[in-house]
């Protein structure tokens, strides 16, 4: 069966610092994306990254990065110097086909 | 991008009403989308696939009765809840699946019984 686990149910930073969303899988197929999506209070969800499971490239994309570790089953996503408006809901998500979400990660950035 | 909507984006209606939410792939053809449901502070779960003429394959648990989907074009696929009760109000999401593996994600419609 597959799974994502978003261990973090909050977090809270102060603007200007750096943080990390961690986001740990389970699958057994050998082809699949991994997804990382922002939900805003608007409800509507804000589409971040697709990461291929044969690409173990880092990628940074501004102010945002993900460290994605085959070994380790994980797909984490960095925020540096984080700002207000970056407080939202970040799911991370795997599939092919279908996709299976995971319980999201409520980030609160503070001013 | 592909851009997928959804109609209404908000709707209040009374127990035992039923209540059509749409989905509209405006850029693309999708013969397959899903739709998903989010309560308060929760995650997305898939209730059902929706394809295109054929009928819709339905998620363990989600009664295929209480949610109707009609996946009659393309580009549209409809949610219909029946006889709408106070717990079937939630945030409704639908995607569209465009070529192989990406889904694209509508706006969502919040439902609210009373």
């Amino acid at each position: 069966a597959q799974k994502v686990t978003q261990a973090q149910t909050e977090i809270s930073v102060v603007e200007k610092e750096d943080v990390t969303l961690d986001c740990v899988y389970e699958t057994r197929d050998t082809t699949y994306y991994l997804f990382w999506y922002k939900q805003p209070p608007s409800g509507e969800l804000v589409f971040l990254i697709r990461r291929n499971s044969f690409d173990e490239q880092n990628e940074i994309s501004g102010r945002y990065s993900w460290n994605f570790q085959k070994s380790t089953s994980s797909f984490n996503f960095t925020i540096t110097a984080s700002q207000v408006v970056d407080s939202a809901v970040y799911f991370c998500a795997l599939g092919t086909y279908k996709y299976i979400f995971g319980t999201g990660t409520r980030l609160k950035v503070l001013a | 991008g592909a851009v997928v909507s959804q109609h209404p984006s908000r709707v209040i209606c009374k127990s035992g009403t039923s209540v059509k939410i749409e989905c509209r792939s405006l850029d693309f053809q999708a013969t397959t989308m899903f739709w998903y449901r989010q309560f308060p502070k929760k995650s997305l779960m898939l209730m059902a696939t929706s394809n295109e003429g054929s009928k819709a394959t339905y998620e363990q648990g989600v009664e295929k009765d209480k949610f109707l989907i009609n996946h009659a074009s393309l580009t549209l696929s409809t949610l219909t809840v029946t006889s709408a009760h106070p717990e079937d109000s939630s945030f409704y999401i639908c995607s569209a699946l465009e070529g192989v593996g990406e889904q694209y994600f509508g706006p969502g419609t919040r439902l609210t019984v009373t």
